[in-house]
C-alpha cells in the first residue's frame, strides 16, 4: 500500500518555504526522502529511522511522527535548484522500499 | 568513481520483441533493484535481489525477468508478454538488506512501437 503525499504540486518563488507531507494507513518503520529532477534518476536526501527523529542539512529537513504514521519534509528559503519531484518511501517492516505518490515542486525566480 | 551504470540511455523496439536492459554497479552492494516509472507517476518495484543467484518479485513483475549471476550485474529482460512496456526503467542498489539508502542509475527510456 503506497504512502500518500500532499500536496500533489507546489509552486514557489525563490526564498519561500514549503512543507511536503507523507502519510500512511499502515505503520511506517522508516521514511526515506528522494528528489528527482525531470528525466533524471532520484537522488537520496535523508532517512528517518524512528519516531520523533528529525534530520536536516542545508535548508532541507524532515520529521517523523510515528504515532501519526506521517513524515514531513521542510524546505526553507527555497532555491531554484530545489525544483523537482519529491518522493517519500517506506519499508513497512519488509525488505522492499515502497515509494509514495510524489510531490512536484517548482521554484520560480 | 563508484556508481551504477545503465545502458543504453534510450532504446527503441518493435512490439513482440524481447529486450534486455543492462545494470552494472561497482559499489560492492549486495542488493539491487529494478523500478518502472511512467510519465508523471511514481516508482514501482519490478524485481529485487539481495544476494547473488537469488531474486524476488516486486509489485509489477509480470512480463519481466531478471538474473543475478554476478554481484555487480542485474540485467532486466522485458518480454513480449509485457503489455505496456514503454516506460522509464531505473536500476538501484543498496549495501544490503534492511533500511539503507538506495543509489540509482541514470535510467533507460524504452519505447516500444
Amino acid at each position: 500500500q503506497q504512502p500518500v503525499q500532499s500536496p500533489q504540486a507546489v509552486i514557489l518563488r525563490e526564498g519561500e518555504d514549503a512543507v511536503i507531507n507523507c502519510s500512511s494507513s499502515k505503520a511506517l518503520y522508516s521514511v526515506h526522502w528522494y528528489r528527482q529532477k525531470h528525466g533524471e534518476a532520484p537522488v537520496f536526501l535523508m532517512i528517518l529511522l524512528k519516531g520523533g527523529e528529525q534530520k536536516g542539512h542545508d535548508k532541507i529537513s524532515a520529521s517523523f511522527n510515528e504515532k501519526k504514521q506521517q513524515s514531513s519534509l521542510y524546505l526553507t528559503a527555497s532555491q531554484l535548484s530545489y525544483s523537482g519531484t519529491y518522493f517519500c518511501g517506506t519499508h513497512y517492516n519488509t525488505d522492499k522500499l515502497i515509494f509514495g505518490t510524489g510531490t512536484r515542486l517548482q521554484v520560480f525566480p | 568513481d563508484g556508481g551504477i551504470t545503465q545502458s543504453p540511455k534510450y532504446l527503441f523496439r518493435k512490439e513482440g520483441q524481447n529486450v534486455t536492459l543492462s545494470c552494472e554497479q561497482n559499489l560492492n552492494h549486495d542488493a539491487m533493484y529494478w523500478y518502472r516509472q511512467d510519465p508523471g507517476q511514481g516508482l514501482r518495484l519490478i524485481y529485487y535481489s539481495q544476494i547473488v543467484n537469488d531474486f524476488q518479485k516486486g509489485d509489477i513483475a509480470e512480463g519481466y525477468s531478471v538474473s543475478r549471476e554476478k554481484k555487480e550485474s542485474f540485467p532486466l529482460t522485458v518480454t513480449s508478454a509485457q503489455k505496456n512496456p514503454t516506460a522509464f526503467y531505473l536500476c538501484a542498489s543498496s549495501p544490503g538488506q534492511g533500511v539503507y539508502e538506495q543509489y540509482f542509475g541514470p535510467g533507460t527510456r524504452l519505447t516500444v512501437t
